[in-house]
């Protein structure tokens, strides 16, 4: 069965870049789309974007003007950069897979356990 | 962006209870929803996806319901481990959101 597991720093200065990177057993990578969600502590679930392994993309139009998404088929991982943090960025950042369905309809399944990503100097 | 609205956003309830949570959209979604179950420190888990189809292992004692703007997520029978936090999503159109969630206190 497909596990997901993010990586990277946990805390990050405002300004800089946050990255992280999310691997991906025990699946056929290129079958499906990828994609990130974050949730600030106590607080809902905000969906940034995914990608396709042809590097296709979808951004929250929210972050788009300070996000990448990019995909490394090759090692079965896709990355999130989101440059000029502040401290509103600061969350649990999650990794999923897309599933589509009938019609288009989509949903995230399974996701990866997260990862706390502190913006703070 | 497509606005979901969860109601209760807390609801105390016992073993046993048949209890319903609702999600309304502000626009119609036909059955493009889904429901998640997130617990404590954990990453999120789908229960539901096309308003009313149930995950391959989620039990029985789930049902979704509803089309267009309305939508409702009932459990038959709370059992202990179904005291979480619940989110519904919208799938209809990018970017896609999410409710606020509806927390499942005993």
């Amino acid at each position: 069965q497909v596990q997901l597991q993010e990586s990277g720093p946990g805390l990050v200065k405002p300004s800089e870049t946050l990255s992280l990177t999310c691997t991906v057993s025990g699946d056929a990578f290129s079958k499906y789309y990828w994609t990130w969600i974050r949730q600030p502590p106590g607080r809902g679930l905000e969906w940034i974007g995914y990608v396709y392994h042809t590097g296709s993309t979808n951004y929250n139009p929210s972050l788009k003007s300070r996000l990448t998404l990019s995909v490394d088929p090759s090692s079965n991982q896709f990355s999130l950069n989101l440059s000029s943090v502040t401290a509103a960025d600061t969350a649990v950042y999650y990794c999923a897979r897309v599933v589509f369905g009938e019609s288009s309809k989509n949903w995230f399944d399974p996701w990866g356990q997260g990862a706390l990503v502190t913006v703070s100097s | 962006d497509i606005q979901m609205t969860q109601s209760p956003s807390s609801l105390s309830a016992s073993v046993g209870d048949r209890v319903t949570i609702t999600c309304r959209a502000s626009l119609s979604i036909s059955t493009y929803l889904n429901w998640y179950q997130q617990t404590p420190g954990k990453a999120p888990k789908l229960l539901i996806y096309g308003a009313s189809t149930l995950q391959s292992g989620v039990p029985s004692r789930f049902s979704g319901s509803g089309s267009g703007t309305d939508f409702t997520l009932t459990f038959s029978s709370l059992q202990p481990e179904d005291f979480a936090t619940y989110f519904c999503q919208q799938s209809y159109s990018s970017p896609f959101t999410f409710g606020q969630g509806t927390k499942l206190e005993i």
